[in-house]
């Protein structure tokens, strides 16, 4: 079966430090990767989507960036954190076929000082 | 633009049943998709309609008329347990998820 491994499941970083956030899937081959942010008692927030290796979509313009540098490894960065990068980041994946549904990492909670 | 409208709070008691909506307006329709989210947790997936009607697992049931933009999700014999935020999601023409803020679902006993 698949599995998703997202971590950490928490990190408080101060202001203008870096961020790595990893996520690895097991059990399948060209997945579709999905990194989301979900502000507290909001809606999930894509930012980045990939379909292969090498292929990255960005939603919204940020100060993160991501990379897939493996087939099931998705890695969200950022060279400098504001204080409103706090927030609840989900990585998903999901099938490489069409209209299938996504399914989720455990989450990181990231607060930043 | 696309847009996902979902109550923002219910409160149910336990044993009964509620009925959760979700009204849609999207560039096109590839599904419509119900999470479940525990507070603190990530979303785990419910249910998927693509298809006009009710499709039922268990407990739970998720109802699509896509004539109308709209789908509800049916909880019965309500636990405890069942306490969480319930996401909407549709899927456009570019086969990308566009979500509901989420209904929080409070059942008290």
């Amino acid at each position: 079966s698949q599995t998703i491994h997202q971590w950490p499941a928490t990190l408080v970083q101060p202001v203008g430090s870096p961020l790595s956030l990893e996520c690895t899937v097991e059990g399948t081959s060209n997945p579709n990767l999905y990194w989301y942010r979900q502000a507290a008692g909001r809606g999930l927030q894509l930012l980045f989507y990939s379909v292969g290796i090498g292929q990255i979509s960005s939603e919204v313009p940020q100060n993160l960036s991501a990379s897939r540098p493996q087939d099931r490894q998705f890695i969200l960065s950022s060279k400098k954190l504001l204080l409103s990068d706090s927030g609840f980041y989900l990585c998903a994946w999901s099938a490489g076929q069409e209209a299938q549904p996504q399914h989720f990492g455990d989450g990181t909670r990231l607060s930043i000082l | 633009g696309q847009n996902i409208d979902q109550p923002t709070e219910m409160t149910a008691t336990e044993g009964a049943i509620v009925q959760i909506n979700c009204t849609y307006q999207t560039s096109g329709f590839n599904g419509l998709f119900w999470y479940q989210q525990h507070a603190g947790e990530a979303p785990t997936f419910l249910s998927y309609n693509v298809l006009d009607g009710l499709e039922e697992k268990g407990r739970f049931s998720s109802f699509l008329s896509r004539s109308k933009g709209y789908s509800y999700l049916l909880l019965k014999e309500l636990q405890m347990k069942d306490s969480a935020s319930y996401l909407c999601a549709v899927m456009d023409s570019n086969y990308q998820l566009i979500w509901g803020a989420g209904t929080k679902l409070i059942i008290k006993p």
